[in-house]
């Protein structure tokens, strides 16, 4: 495996539904970051963890709860979620420190329908 | 504070002919800027870069951008577009490595 992947790559879940969403990143990176893409609106960064710490949290709701056990995995657990949270959720990963603007590098998303 | 505009929502060219995605960035602080790409069902593949270096950027698969600070711009081209670019554009402009700021995306249309 190469780069950044995710699983699943869709999902249907019902209101009451606990489940997560992983994202494992092959890159060596050290950052790695939770976004939100919505029909008609700009990409919503959710989380950042930087060096396994959570260091960016944009007033994400509670019933989202992000995990990062390693710097080589992200998890997204989801509980009692809302229709308006159906969207494709990406992961993304980047090398940060060194005074040096890295790109990040995404991964192919998971498409979440909550019905 | 740092934002991008993508100043067109839905660009359509014909095959052959020249695009121009245009993006006007705002910053306090001398910015890094990105173009992205995602094509349908999949995530966001990384174009081209600039973060202060030559102002003309070359990217993959043709693209380039050339970033104008007196105009604040950073417009993407392709001299001859071809069917595999119909896509979503996205600017990004970033402050520091984990703040990037997203426009809200071009999508290219392509026609034979």
């Amino acid at each position: 495996e190469t780069g950044v992947t995710q699983t699943p790559r869709h999902l249907v879940m019902g209101m009451t539904n606990k489940k997560s969403l992983k994202c494992e990143q092959h890159l060596g990176h050290n950052a790695m970051y939770w976004y939100k893409q919505s029909a008609k609106k700009p990409l919503e960064l959710m989380f950042v963890y930087s060096l396994e710490e959570r260091v960016e949290n944009n007033s994400v709701p509670s019933r989202f709860s992000p995990e990062c056990p390693n710097s080589s995995h992200l998890f997204l657990h989801l509980h009692t979620l809302q229709p308006e949270d159906s969207a494709l959720y990406l992961c993304a990963s980047s090398q940060t420190g060194g005074g040096t603007y890295n790109e990040q590098f995404f991964g192919p998303g998971t498409r979440l329908t909550v019905l | 504070a740092q934002s991008v505009t993508q100043l067109d929502s839905h660009v359509s060219v014909s095959e052959g002919t020249p695009v121009l995605l245009r993006c006007n960035y705002s910053s306090s602080y001398s910015p890094s800027l990105f173009w992205y790409v995602q094509h349908p069902n999949k995530g966001l593949q990384l174009l081209l870069k600039y973060t202060s270096a030559a102002t003309l950027v070359k990217g993959i698969n043709g693209f380039e951008a050339e970033f104008k600070k007196s105009e604040t711009s950073f417009h993407l081209t392709k001299p001859s577009a071809h069917m595999s670019d119909a896509a979503e554009y996205f600017c990004v402009v970033s402050l520091w490595n984990n703040d990037m700021r997203f426009g809200a995306g071009t999508r290219l249309t392509v026609k034979p």
